[in-house]
């Protein structure tokens, strides 16, 4: 059964204190790894899709790696403003089409 | 683009009657998904829709849901009978699925709504 672990579960940084989250995942066949921002009372806003181990992405203070068993979202010099729940999911070839599994997310603080 | 609306955002309802909650796609996006999120967890797979057929949905959906997607634009979400345990928040989110060539996907980025507060009393 595919499966999505994140932590930690709560991250509290001072502006500027760069951190690393990690998801933990486990899935037959990797078809995609996702990494979604949610604020409170919104829906997840998209970030980033990596598909393969070694991978990179980045965006703004933002960078995620992948690697065959999990990935990590790194927060460069973090703003308050970069305050949210960060979500990680993934897809793969051997479960279903249209079906996105979340772990539970990291909760991350960023005080000024 | 003016993204995927969902209406209303807030409901509370008594136990046992029937509610029904509307979604509109980006109106270009082919598929529609189905998405509960309750308090720290992350969001629950439902269903979903590639234009107007129901393609999948989660063996863990209760009889007492149903979704449609019409003319394949917007969709519907009906939970009848509702129970103080379906009290959630319910996320519709849509994609535009394309043909996958090689090893690149196309259908991978999921556009979310803000999402329906269901309060069950």
């Amino acid at each position: 059964e595919d499966q999505v672990t994140q932590s930690p579960e709560a991250l509290r940084l001072q502006e500027g204190e760069s951190s690393s989250l990690n998801c933990s995942y486990t899935v037959s066949g990797l078809r995609g790894l996702f990494w979604y921002r949610q604020d409170p009372g919104k829906g997840p806003e998209f970030l980033f899709t990596l598909y393969s181990a070694g991978e990179e992405k980045e965006k703004e203070r933002l960078k995620a790696t992948l690697t065959k068993k999990e990935s990590f979202l790194h927060i460069t010099a973090p703003k308050p403003e970069d305050s949210a729940t960060y979500l990680c999911a993934v897809r793969g070839y051997g479960g279903s089409q249209g079906n996105l599994i979340f772990g539970k997310g990291t909760k991350l603080s960023v005080k000024p | 683009d003016t993204g995927v609306s969902q209406n209303p955002r807030h409901k509370i309802t008594k136990r046992g009657q029937n509610v029904t909650f509307r979604c509109d796609p980006i109106s270009e996006h082919n598929r529609l998904y189905w998405y509960r999120q309750t308090l720290g967890q992350g969001p629950e797979f439902l269903t979903y829709f590639q234009n107007e057929a129901q393609l999948e949905k989660s063996r863990l959906l209760s009889d007492r849901f149903s979704a449609e997607r019409p003319k394949g634009s917007f969709s519907t979400l009906e939970i009848q009978r509702t129970e103080q345990g379906d009290s959630a928040m319910y996320l519709c989110a849509s994609s535009l699925a394309g043909i996958e060539r090689g090893q690149v996907p196309t259908n991978e980025k999921l556009f979310f709504g803000s999402g329906t507060q269901l309060s069950v009393l």
